[in-house]
């Protein structure tokens, strides 16, 4: 069975400090991870997907995710928080290959203190 | 393309009425899935369609709700009678089948008084 475990609710950092969100999951197979970002009011959008061709994966708006297997982890971060980046931001794990499941973490909040 | 559209964007009724919103899916997308998100429960699953087909109804509360899908670019998620307890943001996604990248409609701010 799957799950994706996003460790922190809230998360606040100062503008042009860096950013990270943390995320493990579980998977009995070879997983997709996704983040994707909610901005207020509005629908989710897709930041960064993995499928196992690089670990370090590069999205949108300079967020980037490691994939570490032995951690099962698959972290977002960002050298330098702007201020548009406050939004709430979700893990996501799918392997709709294989029992068509996609499992979204609950959300971390991120906040941008000026 | 116009990405996923969904209707009305904001609704507000009274408890005991019929409430129906709307989804159009990406035009060529054959997965299509409802969520409801709260502050409480954050974002749910309730049921999605591929094909057209329901695969998956277990997230659907009760049996005050119903989702159909009559064709490719038409689905709707129905509440009757409505309850203040099921004021929420719904969302709707779609996607090709077997493809693992969802998009998002703006989402259907439900209020029950």
């Amino acid at each position: 069975a799957q799950s994706v475990t996003q460790l922190d609710s809230h998360v606040s950092v100062s503008e042009g400090t860096p950013v990270l969100l943390r995320c493990n999951y579980s998977s009995s197979y070879s997983p997709s991870l996704f983040w994707y970002v909610q901005h207020p009011n509005k629908g989710l959008q897709l930041l960064l997907k993995y499928t196992s061709a690089a670990t370090l994966v590069k999205g949108i708006n300079g967020f980037e995710a490691e994939f570490k297997k032995s951690e099962t982890s698959f972290h977002l971060t960002k050298p330098s928080a702007h201020m548009s980046d406050a939004a709430e931001y979700f893990c996501v794990v799918s392997d709709r290959g294989r029992d068509d499941k996609i499992i979204f973490g609950k959300g971390t909040r991120l906040h941008i203190l000026p | 393309d116009a990405g996923v559209i969904q209707s009305p964007r904001h609704e507000v009724t009274e408890m005991g009425q019929e409430v129906t919103l709307r989804c159009k899916p990406i035009s060529g997308h054959n997965s299509l899935f409802w969520y409801r998100q709260t502050m409480m429960r954050g974002l749910e699953l309730l049921i999605y369609f591929n094909n057209n087909v329901p695969i998956d109804d277990s997230g659907m509360p009760e049996d005050r709700f119903s989702a159909k899908m009559p064709n490719a670019s038409f689905s709707t998620l129905k509440i009757q009678p409505s309850e203040p307890r099921d004021s929420a943001v719904y969302f709707c996604a779609s996607s090709l089948v077997g493809a693992d990248i969802q998009y998002f409609g703006a989402g259907t701010r439900l209020s029950v008084l």
